[in-house]
Order: C-alpha cells, then structure tokens, then sequence
C-alpha cells in the first residue's frame, strides 16, 4: 500500500522567511514518481515538480527547492524568502510503476503574512 | 481552451436529486482522473480512464456513482440520488501519460447537497 504524510496541517510564516514543508511517503515498490502541486484559492492543482525514484539530485528553481531522500523516504520542498503570493495548500503525492492510482497527502496550508 | 474545464463551478442539490458533472480535458490528453476533495483534505482517487476506457474505478464510493468518457475526450461524472455525504470539490485531471509525467487539473465542480 502506498501512503503520503504531510505533518504539517497549517504553517503560518511572515514574508521573506524561509519555509519548509514536509513529505514522508511510504511505497513497496523500486520505481516510483513523487510530486508537489499547489493549490490556491481558485482551486485547481498547479503542478510544481516531479520526482522518479532513480533521480536523487536536489533540484532548485528560482525560491523553490526540494530535498528528495530515499534513506528516509521523504521529499521536502523548501520556500525561500516567502512572498504572500506563496500563499496556498502544497499537496505531495507519489505514483509508482506496481500502482498508477496516485495518492495524495492530506495538504499543509501555507499562509504568507505580508 | 488550453487547461483542463470543468462545468459547472458550484453546484447545489437536494438530497436524492441526480448530478452530472461535465471535465473537458486537455485536447490530445489520453488519461483522465477523477478525484473527490473533501474540505481540508488531499483529492481521493475516484476513477481512471485511457480514453474512452475505464480502467478503474475502485475508488467510485458507491453505485450512484458513474463516470463515462463515450468519445475519448469529454467525461461525465454522474451522481444518482445524491446524500449529504457526497458534498465536496469533484476535480478532473488530465495528462498524456502516466504515471510518470504531472497531471493538470480542473478547478473542480463544488457539489453542495442540502
């Protein structure tokens, strides 16, 4: 079975901070996908980055980066220097090569204070 | 249009009143999900379709649930007899493969029974 945690319920920061955001995921299977979205109040998923299980190279893209480490399954995404328009629910989620039906963590609600 | 469509935005019912749920993918997208977003929680898978195949459906909560996609492009989700339970955000994503490339998404159809 697969599943995605995302501890973090709401996380409250004021803008320029950096924020962290916390995915732990759990999968029987070698090959497999991980993912970030944000969704802001308008409703649909953005799609942020994807991740497959053979790639454990950090990657950054402007403020965003994202700490992808299969020793203790977890795929963290970190915004530096916070912008109000940051401000959303970030979903993980994880596919894999045994199970196409992708799972989702339950979201960490992002408020960016000016 | 060029993002996934979703008809319409919001949705009231009363309680044993039929729904149908309309999702316009992206143009040339073979693989189209459904999912159901209960408030403050991450989308639940509900059904996958390879064009106009449903390859699964094991996330459908009840039989009054039903989604077709007849032509391969436009999909249906339809809700017979409608509970209260059944209140949520119902999203469509779209994408030409899976499961290793991102999802794009609808901003969802707000189901609220009374």
């Amino acid at each position: 079975a697969q599943k995605v945690t995302q501890a973090q319920t709401e996380i409250s920061v004021v803008e320029k901070e950096d924020v962290t955001l916390d995915c732990v995921y759990e999968t029987r299977d070698t090959t497999y996908y991980l993912f970030w979205y944000k969704q802001p109040p308008s409703g649909e998923l953005v799609f942020l980055i994807r991740r497959n299980s053979f790639d454990e190279q950090n990657e950054i893209s402007g403020r965003y980066s994202w700490n992808f480490q299969k020793s203790t399954s977890s795929f963290n995404f970190t915004i530096t220097a916070s912008q109000v328009v940051d401000s959303a629910v970030y979903f993980c989620a994880l596919t894999s090569e045994g199970s196409y039906i992708p799972t989702f963590g339950r979201g960490t609600s992002l408020i960016v204070h000016p | 249009g060029a993002g996934v469509s979703q008809s319409p935005r919001y949705k009231v019912a009363k309680r044993g009143q039929d729904v149908a749920l309309r999702c316009d993918p992206i143009s040339g997208h073979v693989s189209l999900f459904w999912y159901q977003q209960a408030l403050g929680q991450g989308p639940e898978f509900l059904t996958y379709f390879q064009n106009e195949a449903q390859l699964d459906k094991s996330g459908l909560p009840s039989d009054r649930f039903f989604a077709e996609r007849p032509e391969g492009s436009v999909s249906t989700l339809k809700i017979q007899r409608t509970q209260q339970e059944d209140s949520a955000v119902y999203l469509c994503a779209s994408s030409n493969a899976y499961p290793n490339t991102e999802a794009f998404f609808g901003q969802g159809t707000r189901l609220t029974v009374v």
